[in-house]
């Protein structure tokens, strides 16, 4: 059964950088049958794609965002790594971290909410 | 950017009866590559359908999707307890990925 779990902290300070993890169980990051990605929801608000990685470092960002996020992979630890930088109150929000198959999101992990706050 | 914009914002409905929602798009999606996602509350979105009209894993025949080009319909023919949630539509099929606003579908 794969399952997936965000972790990282739950409040950032303005300007700071947000470094959260996905940690895979039950499946591997290093398949090639998959993408890997980061989706966002502020609070009362609909999901906003951030970006997605592929294993061998194939990556894709949100146009809207790609100047501050960094996606990667770790197959050694089977986890997948969100960084954004330059944090502001408007990325207040549930980050979820997901299993791709063409595109479509099948597979969640249960979100975890990141608060910026000085 | 297809900016996706679902109707009705609340639908208030009693079981039994059927769900229509809309999600229409700005530009056409390419090759039909819509989902839906359904979402309750405090919990993640869970795939509904996919390619418009495929049922993902686990997903009841009371759900089915349609259209094709920039309009879209999810419909539940019959509603059950559980499937009052928010509902999502994404396309897929051109960069960025984007999402609809959500539709709340309510007890009435």
């Amino acid at each position: 059964q794969l399952q997936l779990q965000e972790s990282g902290p739950g409040l950032v300070k303005p300007s700071e950088t947000l470094s959260l993890t996905c940690t895979v169980s039950g499946g591997f990051v290093s398949t090639t049958s998959y993408y890997w990605a980061w989706i966002r929801q502020p609070p009362g608000k609909g999901l906003e794609w951030i970006g997605s990685v592929y294993y061998g470092g194939s990556t894709y960002y949100n146009p809207s965002l790609k100047s501050r996020v960094t996606i990667s992979m770790d197959t050694s630890n089977n986890h997948f790594s969100l960084e954004l930088t330059s944090m502001t109150a408007a990325d207040t929000a549930v980050y979820y971290c997901a299993r791709l198959r063409g595109s479509v999101a099948w597979h969640w992990g249960q979100g975890t909410l990141v608060t910026v706050s000085s | 950017e297809i900016v996706l914009t679902q109707s009705p914002g609340t639908l208030s409905l009693f079981p039994g009866e059927r769900a229509t929602l809309s999600c229409r798009a700005s530009q056409s999606v390419t090759s039909s590559n819509l989902a839906w996602y359904q979402q309750k509350p405090g919990q993640a979105p869970r795939l509904v359908i996919y390619a418009a009209s495929s049922r993902a894993t686990g997903i009841p025949d009371r759900f089915s999707g349609s259209g094709s080009g920039t309009d879209f319909t999810l419909t539940i023919s019959r509603l059950e307890p559980e499937d009052f949630a928010v509902y999502h539509c994404q396309q897929y099929g051109s960069s960025p990925y984007s999402f609809g606003q959500g539709t709340k579908l309510e007890i009435k």
